[in-house]
């Protein structure tokens, strides 16, 4: 079936550091890509989404590209922050009954 | 801020009761999803519902239901409590244009359940 795998975590990093999170998927069909990021305490916020092949999803300074050839979706960010540290998912949506199937979660944690 | 509402926040209860959660979905959005995220089986689909009728089941146990009133809130029924239950129970809400379009999902704050 559908599934989503990460890097284990957690990962902790140094501010201003460089920083990618791996995800890979398996799926039938062409899912939809998403990274939603989970703040200490509270709900999930979606970060970004990539809806077809080469497609690359932005946001607040993230980034990740949608890459079939390697069923991939990795997140980067250039220079993470302390206001970063979060558990960053990796989610697929297929259309069988929209649901989304989320990977474990990593834990990134920036020190100052 | 999502737009997606859920009530209670948290909600500490005992083994064998019945506990109700609600979901508000951002105005506009039809479609209302159940999500169950615990530190055994992480984060887990359990239900969907479009304007008020079932639309696809995941891992939700026979104890667990779940309807969509006519102004769209969604309520979570967990049944016969038991201590494995407790869990961060998450709605989300999408636009669902009927298309076929995959559409974003939007997730409420969560509601903490322990069960003692």
């Amino acid at each position: 079936g559908d599934s989503v795998t990460q890097m284990e975590g957690p990962v902790t990093l140094s501010e201003e550091a460089f920083l990618t999170i791996n995800c890979t998927y398996t799926a039938t069909g062409y899912p939809s890509l998403f990274w939603y990021v989970q703040y200490p305490g509270e709900g999930l916020q979606l970060l970004l989404k990539a809806t077809k092949a080469d497609d690359k999803g932005s946001n607040k300074g993230f980034e990740a590209t949608y890459r079939k050839e390697t069923t991939s979706f990795h997140l980067e960010k250039g220079s993470v922050q302390v206001s970063d540290s979060a558990v960053y998912f990796c989610a697929l949506l297929y259309n069988q009954g929209g649901k989304l199937i989320f990977g474990q979660g990593t834990e990134l944690s920036v020190k100052p | 801020d999502s737009g997606v509402t859920q009530t209670p926040k948290h909600l500490i209860t005992a083994t064998g009761q019945r506990v109700t959660l609600r979901c508000s979905p951002r105005s506009g959005d039809l479609s209302v999803y159940w999500y169950q995220q615990s530190l055994d089986q992480g984060l887990q689909f359990l239900i969907q519902y479009y304007n008020g009728e079932e639309r696809a089941k995941g891992n939700i146990l026979e104890r667990f239901s779940a309807q969509q009133f006519p102004d769209l809130h969604s309520e979570l029924n967990l049944s016969s409590l038991e201590l494995g239950d407790s869990a961060l129970y998450f709605c989300a809400s999408s636009v669902d244009t009927g298309t076929g379009a995959l559409e974003t999902q939007y997730f409420g704050p969560g509601t903490r359940l322990l069960v003692l």
